[in-house]
């Protein structure tokens, strides 16, 4: 059973678009959801976070909505650029530093 | 900013035989974790370490598994004995404290044969 899931495994944008990567959970103890971005060959890096308290987080071209009663949240990236394609993993955990449940990914690839 | 070194990032070993994972953690955290992610699927959590001692552990964290990170040196992951299940990329994370930003390594490829 997963615990954070996404949605596409892949997702195709032209460049200019706003990319939507969309994220559900199952356990109502997580308060705490990083989005992580990887390129192939690196570790996770945390892209942005939030936390359950709040409904939308935004950094840059970066933000989360999250949904408490519905349990899901997304990442929009707005004004997509090519070196934005990598893979994205939302995660959640219960306590932030605590373990870290992740979702499968979603590899986002930006056309020019 | 900060980085987690991961020292060997590919290995290769014979079904049966030990490995050791070394992972250089963010110099002042005082959290550590490790990870595995088997290709194509997600990432799993497998173990966090604080002050010596390991606070939780999944089921992949099998007794075949141990951690420890003797007088500040690597946080280390052995494996003893491999099994071909074993195979996955394995990465080491360090945050700072509680609530604070978890910091990945590059990960390190291993391949039980």
């Amino acid at each position: 059973q997963q615990q954070v899931r996404q949605s596409s495994q892949s997702l195709t944008v032209w460049e200019g678009e706003t990319a939507i990567l969309n994220c559900s959970y199952e356990n109502s103890a997580f308060d705490y959801f990083p989005w992580y971005q990887q390129f192939p060959g690196e570790g996770p890096a945390l892209l942005i976070a939030i936390r359950s308290v709040s409904d939308k987080k935004e950094d840059g071209r970066f933000t989360i909505f999250f949904n408490k009663r519905e349990k899901n949240l997304s990442l929009h990236i707005k004004d997509s650029q090519p070196g934005d394609s990598a893979t994205y993993f939302c995660a959640a955990s219960a306590d932030a530093g605590a373990k870290l449940t992740f979702g499968g990914g979603t590899r986002l690839t930006v056309r020019p | 900013g900060p980085k987690v070194l991961q020292i060997p990032s590919h290995q290769i070993i014979d079904m049966g035989q030990m490995v050791t994972l070394n992972c250089d953690p963010v110099s002042n955290h005082l959290y550590f974790y490790w990870y595995k992610q088997i290709l194509g699927q997600q990432m799993e959590f497998l173990v966090n370490f604080y002050n010596g001692k390991v606070m939780e552990k999944s089921k992949l964290f099998k007794d075949q598994f141990s951690v420890e990170r003797p007088d500040g040196s690597y946080f280390t992951l052995k494996i003893q004995p491999t099994a071909l299940e074993d195979s996955a990329v394995y990465f080491c994370a360090s945050s700072l404290g509680e609530g604070t930003e978890v910091f990945f390594g590059k990960g390190t490829r291993l391949t039980v044969v």
